[in-house]
């Protein structure tokens, strides 16, 4: 099945700076790349998916990268704000396509 | 759109009791929904796929007896704890896949289950 590792596990960022989250995937079969905040106490809320056909999607503040080479994608957030501290995860669904695998998760904590 | 509720929010139980969580996709049809458990600190762990109208599908290492998955419309679907135990304390959190996005999960609030 899939595997995915995602880094770091934990992000200090000073606000206004930005924040990279890197995340690799196994299974080159892989075709969609979400992205999830997950705030404590709720579920996660997507904010920005990639489909392998384009290698860069922006929304805002955010920005996802595809390198389906090397498997791996990353999460960019520009400008980061208090309002951004939160857990975010990345998943891959593998082969089968119809169930995700989720990264580890990374906390970031945005200072004020 | 594509809102998923889950209720409730929150339950606390007796062990030995069973509990019971509802799943709603409240304004698109999911012929599939997938149930995640979540301790503290962790990722998200897939328990089941459930797809409308057949048997879930259960991930390794889940009890199938255990966790029993309804999901009897296109709107919703549910998990019943059975014979509950401390150890099955957990946040659980579904997830509903929007046609015709196909790949794209949303998911519920969750529900934090407490069994003492």
């Amino acid at each position: 099945g899939e595997n995915v590792e995602q880094h770091p596990s934990t992000l200090s960022v000073q606000e206004g700076d930005s924040a990279v989250i890197k995340c690799t995937y196994s299974d080159s079969a892989s075709n969609y790349f979400p992205w999830y905040k997950q705030e404590l106490g709720k579920g996660p809320q997507l904010i920005i998916d990639i489909r392998s056909n384009v290698g860069e999607k922006k929304d805002q503040r955010i920005a996802v990268t595809l390198n389906k080479t090397a498997k791996h994608f990353s999460l960019h957030i520009t400008e980061t704000q208090p309002e951004d501290s939160a857990v975010y995860f990345c998943a891959a669904p593998g082969a089968a396509g119809n169930k995700l695998t989720f990264g580890g998760g990374t906390r970031v904590l945005v200072k004020p | 759109g594509a809102v998923v509720s889950q209720h409730p929010s929150w339950v606390i139980c007796k062990s030995g009791t069973s509990v019971k969580i509802e799943c709603r996709s409240l304004d698109f049809q999911a012929t599939t929904m997938f149930w995640y458990r979540q301790f503290p600190k962790q990722s998200l762990m897939l328990m089941a796929t459930s797809n409308e109208g057949s048997k879930a599908t259960y991930e390794q290492g889940v009890e199938k007896d255990k966790f029993l998955i309804n999901h009897a419309s296109l709107t919703l679907s549910t998990l019943t704890v059975t014979s509950a135990h401390p150890e099955d304390s957990s946040f659980y959190i579904c997830s509903a896949r929007r046609l015709p996005e196909g790949d794209t999960q949303y998911f519920g609030p969750g529900t934090r289950l407490t069994v003492l």
